[in-house]
């Protein structure tokens, strides 16, 4: 079975600043996925990055970067230069490539930026 | 293409009223998945389906719930009968290959029961 943990309460972060959101899993695969999603106040759900667990690099898509520490099984979101539009949910998910491929999704983390 | 297209956006209904939840996924996507969204439970998976057929339902809650892909571009999840406990937001995703590349949301339906 796979779990995604997201424990922190309501995270804060001035804007221009960078922040961290922290992802744990855990998974008995040795070939995974794991994704970050934003959703916004309006209701979408907003595919922001990908890291495959064999991939060297940590994962960068512009002001988002993937802090992956595989044997400690976390997956950290980091958001560059935060602007007021990154207030938001944002989710950590994962999906293993076994036999069953489920997406499977923490609870999320509520962002506010402050100007 | 247009994305995941779901319908309806809302939907208001009685207890005890059969609710019916529909999904066009992105054409070519070979998995498609049904999740219940709520602020107790967050985001829950119910069933997900690759190539129309259902391959894992065990987060569907109860028997009251079903859910079809009778072909590759439309889906269905109904609540027979419906409880006001059912009221949440409904996400019909899909995905080209879901070990690998992300999976596309639909605007979500948003379930009242009454």
């Amino acid at each position: 079975a796979q779990k995604i943990t997201q424990t922190q309460p309501g995270m804060f972060v001035q804007e221009k600043e960078a922040v961290t959101l922290d992802c744990t899993y855990d998974t008995s695969d040795q070939s995974y996925g794991l994704f970050w999603y934003k959703q916004p106040s309006s209701g979408e759900m907003i595919f922001l990055i990908y890291q495959g667990s064999y991939d060297e690099q940590n994962a960068t898509e512009g002001r988002y970067s993937l802090n992956f520490q595989k044997a400690r099984k976390s997956a950290n979101l980091v958001i560059s230069a935060s602007q007021l539009g990154d207030s938001a949910m944002y989710f950590c998910a994962m999906t293993s490539t076994g036999a069953n491929s489920k997406l499977t999704f923490g609870k999320g983390i509520t962002l506010s930026v402050r100007p | 293409d247009a994305g995941v297209i779901q319908s309806p956006r809302h939907e208001v209904t009685e207890m005890g009223q059969e609710v019916t939840l529909r999904c066009k996924p992105i054409s070519g996507h070979d998995y498609l998945f049904w999740y219940r969204q709520t602020m107790m439970r967050g985001l829950e998976l119910l069933i997900y389906f690759n190539n129309n057929v259902p391959i894992d339902d065990s987060g569907m809650p109860e028997d009251r719930f079903s859910a079809k892909m009778p072909n590759a571009s439309f889906s269905t999840l109904k609540i027979q009968p419906s409880e006001p406990r059912d009221s949440a937001v409904y996400f019909c995703a899909s995905s080209l290959a879901v070990k690998t590349t992300e999976a596309f949301f639909g605007q979500g339906t948003r379930l009242t029961v009454v």
